[in-house]
């Protein structure tokens, strides 16, 4: 069973900074990442596939990257309506479907 | 507008059953593999279980296998999780989630999800 580790577990991070968040998987997961994007009292959100594709009307500022077992999920200049809890999830071995245990974003 | 709502949660004693139902529209549910996660009060994201697009593969967490089972009604657009046997550590928000259409396992769209919680 594959194990998802993100860090840190929360980030403060000031309006219009960059922000980068990192996931590692216990094994390799090849491509096959997703981030998440979760405020308070709402679904989560997909915003990346295959480590690195934005999902349908995700803004240029959210760029992932990484392969294996080694992946980070950028916001260039965070915007406030950007602070959230973020999470990374495998899907090439399952099940089952693992989740990271979520980075929080707060304003610093 | 793509949409999954959710319903069926509430409040059950340990030991009791719930059935969450998860309503599809906006898209051809036939041909989605669909799936359950649920999120604890405070805690992260759990994905609690599977069903392909004809009801031939399904899958479920260790922690729920036994007790819980998933099921689609193609003509009903419709997302189903029969929850026997519900335990304390089953208090959570329960989401239905489809999987994305180009990359099978990530989940492009989420219900805004239903609460159940196990208490005496």
């Amino acid at each position: 069973e594959i194990v998802m580790t993100q860090s840190p577990a929360t980030l403060s991070v000031s309006p219009g900074e960059r922000a980068t968040l990192s996931c590692r998987a216990s094994q390799s997961v090849s491509s096959n990442l997703a981030w998440y994007q979760q405020k308070p009292g709402q679904a989560p959100r997909l915003l990346i596939y295959g480590a690195s594709t934005r999902a349908t009307g995700i803004p240029a500022r959210f760029s992932g990257s990484g392969s294996g077992t080694e992946f980070t999920l950028t916001i260039s200049s965070l915007q406030s309506e950007d602070f959230a809890v973020y999470y990374c999830q495998q899907y090439n071995n399952w099940p089952p479907w693992a989740f990271g245990g979520g980075t929080k974003v707060e304003i610093k | 507008e793509v949409q999954l709502v959710e319903s069926g949660g509430g409040l059950v004693k340990p030991g009791g059953s719930l059935r969450l139902s998860c309503a599809a529209s906006g898209f051809t549910f036939s041909s989605y593999s669909m799936n359950w996660v649920r999120q604890a009060p405070g805690k992260g994201l759990e994905w609690v279980s599977s069903i392909s697009s004809s009801s031939s593969y399904i899958y479920y967490a260790d922690s729920v296998k036994g007790r819980f089972t998933i099921s689609r009604d193609n003509a009903k657009n419709s997302l189903y999780l029969q929850m026997n046997s519900l335990r304390a550590e089953d208090t959570a928000v329960y989401y239905c989630a489809r999987d994305h259409q180009l990359s099978r396992g990530a989940f492009d769209i989420w219900g805004q999800g239903t609460m159940v919680t196990v208490s005496s």
